[in-house]
């Protein structure tokens, strides 16, 4: 069975760019969250998405967005880049939802 | 503020010995705990979980145990190898029914097994 799977690897942008990160989750997996992670905060909830819809959200600033598609898999974007929005960006998913999430090995993003 | 916290960043022990995790967290409604191990350049891997009606939890090497009074959790390796050096992270789920998928993450505690 494959794992969650997160494209691109790395990814360099500059200031002011926008990002698109994609994250297609084990199959049958419904749930699908974004995390990131930073030296300095650890690991941060950003959304999760169930069936389309976005059922839960953290405390990030709307330039952060996501969204599912119908297959579940699920697209995060960063819009505006700045420098503090370089970090590991993480997708888990979970077949309802539930708290044994699996994890994608993430989305390196450098912002300079 | 910081819900779920990992007060140690490092800990070394000997391979063969006891390596002893902890966490503490601060919202009582918590009800659903888990730990995740994050090797470099990988994503978290599930460990181990606990469901607040317990006070333990044990899977082969590894045993977790709440103490709910104390709003403390601990996660016990024994014997510890050095294929466990590795960053570990506890988690809490604010509703154990499976209905949230959002986790909040202490910052983690790097583990180093020495041969």
């Amino acid at each position: 069975k494959a794992g969650v799977t997160q494209t691109p690897r790395y990814l360099i942008k500059t200031r002011g760019q926008q990002v698109t990160l994609s994250c297609s989750p084990i199959s049958g997996h419904r749930s699908v969250s974004w995390y990131q992670q930073t030296p300095g905060q650890g690991l941060q909830f950003l959304f999760e998405y169930f069936s389309e819809t976005q059922r839960n959200k953290g405390n990030f600033p709307g330039r952060f967005s996501g969204r599912q598609f119908s297959n579940s898999r699920s697209e995060m974007n960063v819009s505006t880049l700045e420098l503090g929005d370089s970090a590991l960006y993480l997708c888990a998913s979970s077949p309802a939802g539930n708290t044994e999430a699996f994890f994608g090995q993430g989305t390196r993003l450098t912002v300079v | 503020d910081q819900q779920v916290k990992q007060n140690s960043p490092s800990l070394s022990v000997q391979e063969g010995r006891i390596s002893i995790l902890n966490c503490d967290y601060t919202n009582s409604m918590f009800d659903y705990f888990l730990w995740y191990k994050k090797y470099p350049a990988e994503g978290p891997t599930f460990l181990i979980s606990i469901s607040s009606i317990k006070d333990k939890n044990e899977d082969g090497r590894f045993t977790v145990f709440l103490n709910k009074s104390a709003k403390h959790l601990s996660l016990h390796i024994v014997p510890s190898q050095p294929g466990d050096s590795a960053v570990y992270f506890c988690a809490a789920d604010l509703d154990g029914s499976g209905n949230t998928g959002k986790l909040i993450f202490g910052q983690g505690t790097t583990l180093q097994v020495k041969p």
